[in-house]
């Protein structure tokens, strides 16, 4: 049960570099989404796909690029890294039900720019 | 718009103690809820989801949580807390026309003294 699997899971970059986070889901859903974690934020969703072929901004986007691939895939690029970009990474996906929209995590990616 | 509460960054209880966890939310209408928990170092898991099957609503680990429309809270128990059980909550609500995509309170995180 892979789920929704993303990459690196670890890296550094140094401030203007650039630099793009894999994700994709085995789950068949519809949606996918980056969220950022900050101590004391919470999640903060950065973009999201409704369906395969569309993308919305979130809260927070500026930044940030992103592009879905396929159904499965959904990156996150960073052109040029800055260090308020240090956070940690969520990507996830959902399929909108009668039981509403559970969103799926993946394990996270913690990225450092200094 | 939809928004959640959780009230207190941080709760500490001793093992065996019950666990209080909170959470208020504002809606238009009756929305999906939903319980998170993170443990240290890994992604978002579901807890438990409120659909309007049920007021009250069972999850893993003994966690359960209680619709209640006329406070607009959905407060997460567990009777006896486990060192286990360390980690963050995020509580989200979702509504059931318009946006679909959830909206996450900040986060509490359960420590659990021996």
């Amino acid at each position: 049960n892979a789920g929704v699997t993303q990459t690196p899971k670890f890296q550094v970059l140094k401030t203007g570099q650039s630099m793009t986070l894999q994700c994709a889901q085995d789950m068949n859903h519809n949606s996918m989404y980056w969220y950022r974690q900050d101590p004391g934020m919470g999640l903060r969703l950065i973009y999201y796909s409704a369906s395969e072929g569309t993308t919305d901004k979130g809260e927070v986007p500026n930044g940030y690029n992103v592009s879905r691939l396929n159904k499965r895939e959904f990156s996150l690029r960073l052109e040029s890294a800055a260090p308020s970009q240090t956070s940690v990474y969520f990507c996830a996906s959902s399929t909108y039900g009668n039981s509403g929209n559970t969103i799926y995590f993946g394990e996270g990616s913690w990225l450092t720019v200094v | 718009a939809q928004s959640v509460t959780q009230l207190g960054s941080h709760v500490s209880v001793s093992e065996g103690a019950l666990v209080l966890l909170r959470c208020n939310y504002s809606s238009s209408v009756p929305p999906y809820l939903f319980w998170y928990v993170q443990y240290p170092n890994q992604g978002l898991q579901l807890l438990l989801k409120y659909t309007s099957a049920a007021t009250l609503v069972k999850g893993i680990n003994g966690f359960e949580a209680e619709f209640k429309k006329s406070e607009t809270s959905f407060h997460l128990t567990k009777p006896s807390a486990h060192m286990s059980d360390a980690a963050e909550y995020f509580c989200a609500v979702s509504d059931r026309g318009g946006s679909y995509i959830p909206t996450f309170g900040r986060g509490t995180s359960l420590i659990v003294h021996p």
